[in-house]
C-alpha cells in the first residue's frame, strides 16, 4: 500500500499480558517513530529508528516496553506486562529521514489498546 | 532539549471568520517547525513546515504560519475558517542533525456554523 500500515488496529487485552504492536513504513523510508497517545493528552514520543538502529530510545515509559526493526522495514513494538495505564492509541510514523533533510512524517491510523 | 507549547487546548471561532492556533517553541539551535491536523476517526496528516526562507509559509487546505524568531512562535492561521477545519491541530519542532519531532498538546478548533 502507498501509506503506513499498523496493526492490528484495535487490541484489548488483560492488565499482565504481553501485546506486540506492528509496524509496516512506507517503501523507502527509512526512519520510523513510536508515538502514544492518550486520551486527552498530546503525542508522547517513545522511539526512532534510522535504519535498524534506534538512536534514540529516551521516551519508553519504562523496561515493560520495547522495539524492533528488522531489515530497514517492518517494526514492532512490545508492551511486556501491560498495565491500565498503558492503554492509549500507538501511533507509527515514518519519513525520508537523513536521506531528505526536513521531511514531513507520514503517520498510520494507530493501534487502540485497551487494557482491562 | 526541544519543546512545544500550544497554550489553548481549545479555540473556537464562527465560520467565515479569520481563525489563529498559537505555538510557541524552544530549542538549541534553528528550528524546523511543523503543524499536523487530525480529524475524527483518522490519522494524523501534515499540513506544512518551515525550515527556512520567508517567513510566511502556505500549506494545505488554505492554511498558512507565520515564523516569528523574535517571539518563538509559528501560529497556525487561515483567512477564513470553514466547518469541515473542525479538528485537533498539532504544532510540533525538531533541529537540524535530530529526526526526533517534538509535539506539543494539541488544540481542538471548532468552526461554529
Amino acid at each position: 500500500g502507498a501509506g503506513v500500515s499498523q496493526s492490528p488496529s484495535n487490541k484489548v487485552t488483560e492488565k499482565g499480558k504481553d501485546v506486540e504492536l506492528r509496524c509496516d513504513p512506507i517503501s523507502g523510508h527509512t526512519a520510523l517513530y513510536w508515538y502514544r497517545q492518550s486520551l486527552g493528552q498530546g503525542l508522547e514520543f517513545l522511539i526512532y529508528f534510522q535504519g535498524n538502529s534506534a538512536p534514540d530510545k529516551s521516551g519508553l515509559p519504562s523496561d515493560r516496553f520495547s522495539a524492533e526493526r528488522t531489515g530497514g522495514s517492518v517494526s514492532t513494538l512490545t508492551i511486556q506486562r501491560t498495565q491500565q495505564e498503558d492503554s492509549a492509541v500507538y501511533l507509527c510514523a515514518s519519513s525520508l529521514g537523513s536521506q531528505a533533510k526536513s521531511s514531513p512524517l507520514h503517520f498510520g491510523n494507530g493501534t487502540r489498546l485497551t487494557v482491562t | 532539549a526541544q519543546s512545544v507549547a500550544q497554550p489553548e487546548d481549545q479555540v473556537n471561532v464562527a465560520e467565515g471568520n479569520p481563525l489563529t492556533v498559537k505555538c510557541t517553541y524552544s530549542v538549541s539551535g534553528n528550528p524546523y517547525l511543523f503543524w499536523y491536523v487530525q480529524y475524527p476517526n483518522r490519522g494524523l496528516q501534515f499540513l506544512l513546515k518551515y525550515i527556512t526562507g520567508d517567513n510566511l509559509v502556505k500549506g494545505s487546505y488554505g492554511f498558512e504560519a507565520e515564523f516569528n524568531k523574535s517571539q518563538t512562535s509559528f501560529h497556525l492561521k487561515k483567512p477564513s475558517a470553514l466547518v469541515s477545519d473542525s479538528a485537533l491541530y498539532f504544532c510540533a519542532v525538531r533541529i537540524f542533525g535530530n529526526e526526533k519531532l517534538t509535539f506539543g498538546t494539541g488544540t481542538r478548533l471548532t468552526i461554529i456554523p
